[in-house]
């Protein structure tokens, strides 16, 4: 079956200006992760979602990251007046009811530039 | 302050010499630790859950220990399709029972034929 689809693929925008990041789960997954991976290094967790609600934001840097999932399939992650620094892959993961702990499925990713 | 660490950053293998990557870990309260695979340009690919020590989990050439500070994946007689990234993770006992997950960096495998 599909996986998860991240799009686009690749952004590059110019410093301050606003961007969205969309993924698309896979089908019937109520749990959707955002997590955002610099060089080198391992995936940096953002928010959760269990259904249309954020249940953990805990890791989103500041008020410039906002993230939606309005019917509980698809998610936006948005950010205002980018900066440099948020440069980075950014990962889109999904896992069904009742999966063990850590049992997620990730899709390919989100490349943002910052120019 | 949370925090996981993997060794070596870098490890070169020839085919069929088996290793072991270590993954360190101090955190207030582990709810589960957690193993993923990367291949470049993807995503990770889920691997293992240990849940406490003395656990091992087993798959094809790989096998994961836990115990009370560290993991340990033991990688027997790989393969060239063995390179890759592999990630390590933990989920932290919090009151709010929050999903918030803390990887290390990763060690990158390259297995040469």
């Amino acid at each position: 079956g599909a996986g998860v689809s991240q799009t686009p693929s690749n952004k590059v925008t110019e410093k301050g200006k606003y961007v969205e990041l969309r993924c698309d789960p896979i089908s019937g997954h109520t749990a959707l992760y955002w997590y955002r991976q610099s060089l080198g290094q391992g995936p940096e967790f953002l928010i959760y979602f269990q259904g249309t609600g954020a249940a953990d934001d805990s890791g989103l840097p500041n008020d410039r990251f906002f993230a939606v999932r309005p019917e509980g399939s698809v998610s936006t992650l948005k950010i205002q007046r980018t900066e440099r620094g948020d440069s980075a892959v950014y990962l889109c993961a999904s896992s069904p009811v009742g999966a063990p702990l850590g049992e997620q499925y990730f899709g390919p990713g989100t490349r943002l530039t910052v120019t | 302050e949370d925090q996981v660490t993997q060794s070596p950053e870098a490890l070169r293998l020839q085919e069929g010499e088996s290793s072991s990557l270590n993954c360190s870990y101090t955190v207030s309260g582990l709810r589960g630790l957690f193993w993923y695979r990367q291949d470049p340009g993807k995503g990770p690919e889920f691997l293992f859950t240990l849940y406490s020590a003395g656990e091992e989990k087993e798959k094809e050439r790989l096998k994961a220990t836990l115990t009370k500070k560290e993991s340990f994946l033991h990688i027997t007689a790989p393969k060239p399709e063995d390179s890759a990234t592999y990630l390590c993770a933990v989920q932290l006992r919090r009151k709010n029972y929050g999903q918030n997950f803390v990887f290390g960096p990763g060690t990158r495998l390259s297995v040469l034929p």
